[in-house]
């Protein structure tokens, strides 16, 4: 059965601070991995991850996948009280539709 | 823009009452699905509909019954809403450009008494 754990699942900063989100995963045929983040409703898409060793990037925010050891991480500098939030980490395996999600991390940032 | 639109934000329902929850979208995506989302579970999968007419069941189906009938709208039906189907509701659409983005509605959070 596929599996994606994301940890922490909750963490709480301060304003500046530098966080790192992770998310491991068990998936048969994977295809990639997948990062969103939830405010107050809809998931919005950050990233999609498909090779090793390749980093992307959006303003603070960066990921990185590794496929040997099957986990993703996603950091974010110098955070911003908006970027409290929920964040999402899914996998897809190839030639599938659908999506496997872990259980989100609780990102809240203090002032 | 990509517009996924629920019926309801919030909704209340008592114990065995037939409950429809209704998700469009206008961007004539083939692919639409339905979500739930509780506290340190994440999301799960429910059902998606990859065509008009055609569906396949997700991860926890049990208790729900999907409809397609046009592309645009992918209903979620709960033929007895029990307290244990309390939860968000979320529905997606996807789009297979240059990535593989899922586009979320609002969320429509249901409480079953």
């Amino acid at each position: 059965e596929d599996k994606v754990v994301q940890s922490p699942l909750s963490l709480v900063v301060h304003e500046g601070d530098t966080v790192t989100l992770n998310c491991s995963y068990e998936v048969t045929n994977f295809r990639s991995l997948l990062w969103y983040k939830q405010e107050k409703k809809a998931p919005t898409f950050l990233f999609m991850l498909t090779s090793s060793g390749i980093e992307k990037k959006s303003g603070r925010l960066s990921s990185i996948l590794d496929k040997k050891e099957l986990f993703s991480i996603l950091n974010i500098t110098a955070t911003q009280t908006g970027d409290s939030a929920v964040y999402l980490c899914a996998v897809k395996r190839q030639g599938a539709q659908k999506l496997v999600f872990g259980q989100g991390t609780r990102l809240t940032i203090n002032p | 823009d990509v517009k996924v639109t629920q019926s309801s934000r919030y909704l209340v329902k008592r114990t065995g009452e037939k409950v429809f929850l209704e998700c469009v979208q206008d961007m004539d995506h083939e692919n639409m699905f339905w979500y739930r989302q509780d506290p340190g579970l994440g999301l799960r999968l429910i059902y998606f509909s990859y065509d008009v007419k055609m569906k396949e069941k997700g991860d926890i189906p049990e208790g729900y019954s999907v409809s397609r009938e046009k592309k645009e709208r992918f209903s979620l039906i709960l033929e007895s809403a029990s307290t244990n189907q309390t939860s968000m509701y979320l529905c997606a659409t996807l789009y297979q450009g240059a990535g593989y983005e899922q586009y979320f509605g609002p969320g429509t959070r249901l409480t079953v008494t």
